[in-house]
């Protein structure tokens, strides 16, 4: 069975540091990019970071560039958020997801977001 | 203000036709797939269309997607009470190297 599960949420102060994990299974994760998304406190779900199989690129939204950085152990099939300068928007329940990709014209896509783990809460406030 | 633009709201009553709609731009939409996602409040979210209009296994066929230029729909036939959640459609953007949700559409089934 295909499955994630978060850790490492939790209350933090404003400007410190914090380090999530999604631990996969049931799949290769070496061939499948893998994303945190989130979703604020009566908001709506937002991307946060993607990092391909290979761990060799990554992407993020604006809103946590400079400050979060995604990474992975294909050896542990583990996925981390280092997570620095927390601000109080930052609060969120976080998502690892794995991406569905297909190919099409010669390239290939990351694809649909399929596997969604439960999610961590991060608080961050004085 | 996300990047996609859904109603924050739709209702219909049982067995019903409800659509909802998400309005992007040339630089997402216009070019990439949309995909839905049905998200239940304390449950993880749940793909429920990908590449416009493709149902995973295990969707009912109630559930439709369809994309037009730089918008796209989601079509819910014969609806149900446990309907009932926050649906999201999402993108990749081109220009900003990322992707992007709507910012979501609360289905109540009356």
């Amino acid at each position: 069975e295909v499955q994630l599960l978060e850790s490492g949420g939790g209350l933090v102060q404003p400007g410190g540091s914090l380090r999530l994990s999604c631990a996969a299974s049931g799949f290769t994760f070496t061939t499948y990019a893998m994303s945190w998304v989130r979703q604020a406190p009566g908001k709506g779900l937002e991307w946060v970071s993607t990092i391909i199989g290979s761990g060799d690129r990554t992407y993020y939204a604006d809103s946590v560039k400079g400050r979060f950085t995604s990474s992975r152990d294909n050896s542990k099939n583990t996925l981390s958020l280092q997570m620095n300068s927390l601000r109080a928007e930052d609060t969120a329940i976080y998502y690892c997801a794995k991406h569905d990709p297909y190919c099409s014209g010669g390239r290939c896509y990351m694809g649909a977001f399929d596997i969604w783990g439960q999610g961590t809460m991060l608080i961050v406030s004085s | 203000q996300s990047v996609l633009t859904q109603p924050p709201s739709a209702s219909g009553t049982p067995g019903q036709r409800v659509t909802i709609s998400c309005s992007g731009s040339s630089s997402n939409l216009g070019v990439n797939y949309a995909y839905w996602y049905q998200h239940l409040p304390g449950t993880a979210p749940k793909v429920l269309i990908y590449r416009n209009n493709q149902r995973p296994s295990g969707v009912p066929d109630r559930f439709s997607g369809s994309k037009s230029g730089t918008s796209a729909s989601l079509a819910i036939s014969g609806l149900r009470s446990e309907d009932e959640a926050d649906y999201y459609c999402a993108t990749w953007d081109d220009s900003l190297s990322g992707w992007v949700f709507g910012g979501g559409t609360k289905l109540t089934v009356l």
